[in-house]
């Protein structure tokens, strides 16, 4: 089992719908979760941390933890052809000291 | 902008030579982490440093590679005798604090080994 997993996609929605974004994760004591997005031919780019059960919300992006089940998502609410990217989930895993572990990504293509 | 600057952006190298990667973290950060992020692959951590400390190499290959902090200047990632298999996106991010702090990326060095 990976130790962070993602749909590799692609997700396709429509513009200004709601893009729904999942990420697991093996470690059952991991505390710190990131997402993550990126351009082609980028770097990525912070959208959220989490660190406590429930959601968070910043604008139209909506990132939920989930510790008991071990699954982070990310929900991007009126999706804009901006938002096609690869989103990336990454995690700090227990005894990881401060690395990330990334997932492979899921690629999203808002369409017109 | 008080961005993580990285450079230079591209770097070519032939096989044999050495490649040298800078990094300057964001103003007021201390924590510095290198990331490759090989073709169509996923971002692998290769190593963490505070200033003049190395502190998890856990990522980073055993042979050819290196990193230093300095006390002062930018962060280096210099790899040795580089091969085709480097050929890669380096990415450097940084962090204020250590302990599970969000880290923040830099543009990226994207080097190529012919």
């Amino acid at each position: 089992q990976k130790e962070v997993e993602q749909n590799s996609g692609p997700l396709s929605v429509p513009e200004g719908a709601i893009a729904s974004l999942n990420c697991t994760y093996s470690d059952r004591g991991s505390q710190s979760f990131f997402w993550y997005r990126q351009y082609s031919g980028k770097s990525p780019e912070l959208i959220m941390s989490i660190y406590s059960n429930g959601d968070k919300e910043d604008g139209r992006f909506t990132a939920q933890l989930n510790k008991a089940s071990q699954y982070v998502s990310l929900l991007i609410r009126d999706s804009q052809p901006s938002d096609s990217a690869t989103y990336l989930c990454a995690v700090i895993l227990t005894g990881g000291g401060n690395k990330l572990t990334f997932g492979t990504g899921t690629q999203l293509k808002v369409e017109l | 902008n008080a961005g993580v600057m990285q450079n230079p952006r591209h770097l070519v190298r032939r096989r044999g030579q050495e490649a040298r990667l800078r990094c300057s973290p964001m103003k007021g950060h201390s924590h510095v982490y290198w990331y490759r992020q090989l073709p169509e692959e996923g971002l692998k951590f290769m190593v963490y440093l505070q200033k003049e400390n190395i502190i998890d190499e856990s990522g980073m290959p055993k042979e050819r590679f290196s990193a230093e902090f300095p006390k002062e200047g930018p962060s280096i990632l210099r790899i040795q005798q580089v091969v085709r298999g480097d050929s890669a996106a380096y990415f450097c991010a940084s962090s204020p604090r250590g302990s599970q702090d969000t880290q923040y990326f830099g543009p990226g060095t994207r080097l190529t080994v012919l």
